[in-house]
């Protein structure tokens, strides 16, 4: 199984200020079809996981520009260019392009 | 508007079995592969299993494989997962998601697997 490790695990921010989570898998995300499946979560306090981001770099539907994912290969990065209140909650990245599906362990933003 | 709603989740025994449902709208449901995801108490996220469109391919975690079967019924734009030889350790909120790439969520039902 592709192992994905996600760190920090905990990270306090300022307000205003920005964020950075990093993702490593332990086996490259580049599928078959040319297209690597990089997915990013997030869970705020008592909701369901909403996913922010799909293909490493394309935001949803609905999603705030402040927030942008980038990298390739088996290194990824889900940045926040600055943190508001409602950020609060659990990220975790997920990767869709092998069997079984897998997720790492979740790096929780709180404010400072 | 995609919209999920699981049901189903209730406290049972070891060894005991049970049914989840995920009633699906807002979107072509026979088109779109279905999965499920849960999340034990305080945990982060593990992936379940996915099914195709169709219904005619099915994936399973290691850890449910064998016990849990997944399916689906496009006429009525169902979603379900019976649970078999259900354990403590399968005690989790559980999620149906839209295709493998989890999409949208609903909002999650609860199974406690406890004596």
């Amino acid at each position: 199984d592709v192992v994905m490790t996600q760190f920090p695990l905990s990270l306090p921010v300022t307000l205003g200020q920005p964020a950075s989570i990093s993702c490593r898998s332990s086996q490259s995300l580049v599928h078959s079809d040319g297209n690597t499946y990089l997915n990013w979560f997030q869970q705020r306090p008592g909701q369901s996981p909403r996913r922010l981001i799909y293909k490493v770099s394309n935001r949803d539907s609905g999603v705030p520009d402040r927030f942008s994912g980038s990298g390739s290969g088996t290194d990824f990065t889900l940045k926040i260019s600055r943190v508001e209140a409602e950020d609060v909650g659990v990220y975790y990245c997920m990767q869709a392009t092998h069997w079984p599906r897998t997720f790492g362990q979740g790096t929780k933003l709180e404010i400072k | 508007e995609v919209h999920l709603l699981e049901s189903g989740g209730d406290w049972v025994q070891p060894g005991g079995s049970l049914r989840l449902s995920c009633a699906a709208s807002g979107f072509i449901f026979s088109n779109c592969a279905m999965s499920w995801v849960r999340q034990a108490p305080g945990k982060g996220l593990e992936w379940v299993s996915t099914i195709t469109d169709s219904g005619g391919s099915t994936s399973y975690a290691d850890s449910v494989k064998g016990r849990f079967t997944i399916s689906r019924d496009n006429s009525k734009n169902t979603l379900f997962l019976q649970m078999n030889s259900l354990r403590a350790e399968d005690t989790a909120i559980y999620y149906c998601a839209r295709y493998s790439n989890l999409d949208s969520w609903g909002q999650g039902t609860l199974v406690t697997v406890s004596s």
